[in-house]
């Protein structure tokens, strides 16, 4: 079945370092990759998207990449903050699916001051 | 916060007990989705309903049940067959199931006595 492979699993950064989380796929017909940022003792938000249709998309700090042919997507972090302190998700969907999404495992990243 | 209220924030559950997890949203999203997070396991899909009256199962159905009889309500059962219960449970919502935002509730813990 589909599946959502994230890495790495924990990740540490000082204060004003870059972090990336990499993530990759096994349904070639997924089309839609959102990035989730829980923090503790909350609910899971949308912090960025992409489609399949884009390579790059950034937002501020953050950006996510695609790479369709290898199947595989990146947050990317920069200048860290320690309120960028959370776990974060990646998921993908495709059409045709009653818009369900399959998550990776997340990645616990820590922002050290 | 608001738009997808979960209910109880915590539940405990005594062995052959049935318990229901609440999920109302008042946001007229027509998907509902109910997660389970284990810690190293991020989410992994339990059942979905595209519209009212209609629901799928997930990747792990076994031992859970649901009704989508209102727009607005999505309750999970989680019956005495799930041998492992103890998790943290997800509702989600989104307007459609096409690939667009999901919105999380707030999230039940439960736990077995």
């Amino acid at each position: 079945g589909e599946n959502v492979e994230q890495h790495p699993s924990t990740l540490s950064v000082q204060e004003g370092d870059s972090a990336v989380i990499k993530c990759t796929y096994s349904d070639s017909a997924s089309n839609y990759f959102p990035w989730y940022k829980q923090e503790l003792g909350k609910r899971p938000q949308l912090i960025i998207d992409i489609r399949s249709n884009v390579g790059e998309k950034k937002d501020q700090r953050i950006a996510v990449t695609l790479n369709k042919t290898a199947k595989h997507f990146s947050l990317h972090i920069t200048e860290t903050q320690p309120e960028d302190s959370a776990v974060y998700f990646c998921a993908a969907s495709r059409n045709n699916q009653g818009g369900k999404l399959i998550f990776g495992q997340g990645t616990e990243l820590s922002v050290k001051p | 916060d608001g738009g997808i209220t979960q209910s109880p924030k915590y539940l405990f559950r005594k062995e052959g007990q049935n318990v229901t997890l609440s999920c109302e949203q008042n946001l007229n999203h027509d998907a509902m989705y109910w997660y389970r997070q284990d810690p190293g396991q991020g989410l992994r899909l339990i059942y979905y309903s595209q519209i009212v009256n209609d629901f799928q199962k997930g990747d792990i159905a076994e031992g859970y049940s649901v009704s989508r009889e209102k727009k607005e309500s999505f309750p999970l059962t989680v019956t005495s067959a799930q041998k492992n219960p103890t998790a943290f449970y997800l509702c989600a919502s989104k307007l459609g199931p096409s690939n667009e935002k999901l919105f999380f509730g707030s999230g039940t813990q439960l736990s077995v006595l």
